[in-house]
């Protein structure tokens, strides 16, 4: 079974872009959720989607947005981009809520703020 | 406030020895523990999990205890391989938000040959 997968791999954007980061979770996994990874901060939870709706958000700004599709690909919005953006973006995708609660990983995309 | 925390940043230990990496956690509302091994440029990869109902879980040369009064729990690795050598991050969730990890600052270990 594939696992997680995240596009693009590597990305270099400048000071006040948007960027936006996609998504497929496992395949029968309809939970997505997203999480931040800098030295500083550690692994931080943004937000999470199940059945194309958000169920859980972190304490991060209004520049942070997410969606998820009727196939549940998401995708994840970062607007008016700052240096502190720059980090891992990590997806995991998990089953429906009540079953299995260890999500898997993808193998993020790295941001660089310029 | 960290709710999770891995007091030891790093840990070395010889091949083929237990290897313990500890957490502890602050919020009562967790029920669910998971460890998550991390390579550099890598995602987190899912090691083995733990309920708030069980005091151990097993599987293969990984156990995970879990102390609920002392709000504390273990990884053990027996036996260690240099392949072991990586970021171990300790997870929690609570069943109200069960896919939102809380995730400690985790501990690098390195297995040496």
């Amino acid at each position: 079974k594939a696992g997680v997968t995240q596009t693009p791999r590597y990305l270099i954007k400048t000071r006040g872009q948007q960027v936006t980061l996609s998504c497929s979770p496992i395949s029968g996994h309809r939970s997505v959720s997203w999480y931040q990874q800098t030295p500083g901060q550690g692994l931080q939870f943004l937000f999470e989607y199940f059945s194309e709706t958000q169920r859980n958000k972190g304490n991060f700004p209004g520049r942070f947005s997410g969606r998820q599709f009727s196939n549940s690909r998401s995708e994840m919005n970062v607007s008016t981009l700052e240096l502190g953006d720059s980090a891992l973006y990590l997806c995991a995708s998990s089953l429906a809520p009540g079953l299995e609660r260890a999500p898997r990983f993808g193998p993020g995309t790295r941001l660089t703020v310029t | 406030d960290q709710q999770v925390k891995q007091n030891s940043p790093s840990l070395s230990v010889q091949e083929g020895r237990i290897s313990i990496l500890n957490c502890d956690y602050t919020n009562s509302m967790f029920d669910y523990f998971l460890w998550y091994k991390k390579y550099p440029a890598e995602g987190p990869t899912f090691l083995i999990s733990i309920s708030s109902i069980k005091d151990k879980n097993e599987d293969g040369r990984f156990t995970v205890f879990l102390n609920k009064s002392a709000k504390h729990l273990s990884l053990h690795i027996v036996p260690s391989q240099p392949g072991d050598s990586a970021v171990y991050f300790c997870a929690a969730s609570s069943s109200g938000s069960a896919r939102q990890l809380t995730f400690g600052s985790g501990t690098q270990l390195t297995v040496l040959p």
